[in-house]
């Protein structure tokens, strides 16, 4: 199945900081879904993305879609401590193929 | 709101028992899917299942197997425990025929073999 690569794996952050993680793919994916899971949660869907340089908003999270359709990005403005968890992505086709996630910790 | 559950939260269980996880969805959804959940390895894909009495094999089947005799529920069955399938185990389901595959997890079970 289609393999997405997340980077960074680990990513440490002062509260009120900025946050970018990024997931690329070496195929086009016909669209792509991202998901939080908060320590000792479960992972819990945020948004999935399908149009070519699709931007969308949640607060804030701001979540891109690649022109090619070959990578996205998940950037959270000011991070708070409720933004702690592993971020993952995945293409958004049965089955779902998760990357490895980027675990974020906010330092208050 | 949907619901998916697993029958524990945490399992311990010694080399050689066979083990059953169980989940089960309260949303009509067509597909299931369990995952194993490991530090520094992510979620990775075990088994899934497109519809009733129907499974296909994920990324690591080796060591599993399932079963799906009802569309709520869906069983991953280690047949002979090893101490390397101790883990965080999560089943998910989703709807097939809608265009967002949105996978709505359970609590997960975390499941110790010694």
């Amino acid at each position: 199945g289609q393999q997405v690569m997340q980077i960074p794996q680990y990513q440490h952050v002062q509260e009120g900081e900025d946050f970018t993680t990024y997931c690329n793919s070496s195929t086009t994916l016909s669209n792509i879904q991202w998901y939080k899971q908060r320590p000792g949660g479960h992972p819990v869907f945020l948004i999935q993305l399908v149009k070519s340089g699709e931007v969308k908003k949640q607060k804030r999270l701001t979540f891109q879609f690649g022109e090619a359709k070959k990578n996205s990005s998940l950037h959270i403005t000011a991070t708070q401590t409720t933004d702690v968890g592993t971020y993952f992505c995945g293409p958004g086709n049965t089955p779902l193929v998760f990357g490895k996630g980027t675990r974020l910790s906010v330092i208050a | 709101d949907v619901k998916v559950t697993q029958s524990s939260r945490y399992l311990v269980k010694r080399t050689g028992e066979k083990v059953f996880l169980e989940c089960v969805q309260d949303m009509d959804h067509e597909n299931m899917f369990w995952y194993r959940q490991d530090p520094g390895l992510g979620l990775r894909l075990i088994y899934f299942s497109y519809d009733v009495k129907m499974k296909e094999k994920g990324d690591i089947p080796e060591g599993y197997s399932v079963s799906r005799e009802k569309k709520e529920r869906f069983s991953l069955i280690l047949e002979s425990a090893s101490t390397n399938q101790t883990s965080m185990y999560l089943c998910a389901s989703s709807f097939s025929n809608r265009g967002s595959y949105e996978q709505y997890f359970g609590p997960g079970t975390r499941l110790t073999v010694t």
